[in-house]
């Protein structure tokens, strides 16, 4: 189970608006920046948002990120079929002194 | 526009080493640094570790303590992963990504095709 913890699936139908959550504690989300991917099967995992502080932030129109305390979350507006597929954050940990990625979810449309 | 370009499938037998190449293009090598990524079948990612293309400094996830070894080759612009001690659960499609110049960063872009590791007797 990872530490830093995102729903395994969230779905909607075209148009709508799809939330993912991404839940960690005080020495990950709650200290460092987080990022987002998209990974499709078959294809190289691909970077949807950059907060990362030697960047500026990039947030597609399509998406949009947020962070509070130690949860992030990510939105995808106007749900389309293009963006079925598998969605993590990702963060630093300063205990672990390690990166970590949610555990990943699968964003399906109805 | 950078590029990574990733060496091909590998198969091993248990106890086994193998080494997985990066070569990059399109972006100055020791203004980034590399991280590998890898995902087992069925399973999401995971951060298996990261090196500085300038100094060479390296971090690396607890689970391979002991049996990685991360390195880079200025002249070539190329990074290398090599896994020791081969195990079934390193089964897996290993990525490198251009990450940031410090070791704590989890921006990752643009990733490398991947390269699949198979750990079988």
């Amino acid at each position: 189970q990872s530490v830093v913890t995102q729903p395994p699936s969230v779905s909607g139908t075209p148009g709508q608006t799809v939330t993912i959550s991404c839940s960690g504690s005080t020495s990950n989300i709650g200290s460092n920046l987080v990022n987002w991917y998209r990974h499709l099967p078959g294809t190289a995992p691909k970077r949807l948002v950059s907060n990362d502080i030697q960047g500026p932030s990039a947030v597609p129109d399509h998406f949009s990120a947020s962070k509070s305390g130690s949860s992030a979350s990510l939105a995808i507006r106007g749900l389309q079929s293009e963006d079925e597929g598998d969605y993590y954050c990702a963060t630093w940990d300063d205990t672990l002194n390690a990166v970590l990625f949610g555990g990943g979810t699968k964003v399906t449309v109805l | 526009q950078a590029q990574l370009l990733q060496s091909g499938a590998e198969i091993k037998k248990p106890g086994a080493s193998v080494k997985v190449s990066c070569q990059t293009s399109g972006y100055v090598f020791t203004s980034y640094g590399i991280s590998w990524v890898r995902q087992a079948p069925g399973q999401g990612l995971e951060w298996v570790g990261w090196i500085s293309t300038y100094n060479r400094l390296t971090k690396h996830a607890q689970k391979v303590q002991g049996r990685i070894t991360m390195t880079t080759d200025t002249s070539t612009e190329t990074a290398f992963l090599e896994l020791r001690g081969l195990r079934y659960d390193d089964t897996a499609i290993y990525y490198c990504a251009r990450a940031g110049s410090s070791s704590w960063t989890s921006d990752f872009e643009p990733w490398g095709q991947g390269t699949l590791v198979t750990v079988s007797s």
